[in-house]
């Protein structure tokens, strides 16, 4: 079945510093969404990519989709305390699939 | 407009013993979906409802059910329950299929 493999597991920074997440999948996939959960919460959507290539912004987050539809990353410029939580990445793989798999998620923590 | 409403929020149960956990979906959404959120295991797909009928079903095993019914609303069951079933339990709807999907609080089950 579809994997979603996402790296690093968990990362930690100096407030200001950057951070980037990576999620993989094992099939193409026909869009893949952001989540962002803060502990103790649940998850809340981010954004949804859904061309070949596409970058999308929110103010200091970049959102990248591989030109293969099978990979994508998410950075954070200069990060603040704000941003503590445990990013996910999520996609279909088919048009006939109705199933969202989930990465693991990387858990980030920001040292102010 | 109201979030997606999950109850009970918490729950403590025997092993052995079944459990029903309930999902209200935001007005308007008939597409009901349900994740098992372990530490170790992160968020694993359940199942995926749409007007009352499953359309994708997770890699879990027959001890794992639900339903929705007329209104949107659906319920997941699990029978025979084991230690190793105590997890948060997320329900999300979404509007537009393989969109933004929208989670609720979810219900923390514990298995004793």
């Amino acid at each position: 079945g579809q994997q979603v493999m996402q790296i690093p597991q968990y990362q930690h920074v100096q407030e200001g510093e950057d951070f980037t997440t990576y999620c993989n999948s094992s099939t193409t996939l026909s869009n893949i969404q952001w989540y962002k959960q803060r502990p103790g919460g649940h998850p809340v959507f981010l954004i949804q990519l859904v061309k070949s290539g596409e970058v999308k912004k929110q103010k200091r987050l970049t959102f990248q989709f591989g030109e293969a539809k099978k990979n994508s990353s998410l950075h954070i410029t200069a990060t603040q305390t704000t941003d503590v939580g445990t990013y996910f990445c999520a996609g279909y793989s088919g048009a006939g699939s109705y199933q969202l798999t989930f990465g693991k998620g990387t858990k980030l923590s920001v040292i102010p | 407009k109201a979030g997606v409403t999950q109850t009970p929020r918490y729950l403590i149960k025997t092993r052995g013993q079944q459990v029903t956990l309930s999902c209200s979906p935001i007005s308007g959404h008939r597409s009901v979906s349900w994740y098992q959120q372990t530490p170790g295991q992160g968020l694993q797909f359940l199942f995926e409802y749409f007007s009352e009928t499953q359309r994708n079903k997770g890699n879990f095993p027959g001890r794992f059910s639900g339903r929705q019914f007329s209104n949107s609303r659906s319920e997941m069951n699990v029978s025979t329950l084991e230690l190793g079933d105590s997890a948060l339990y997320l329900c999300a709807s979404s509007l537009q299929d393989r969109g933004e999907a929208f989670f609720g609080q979810g219900t923390r089950l514990t298995v004793v």
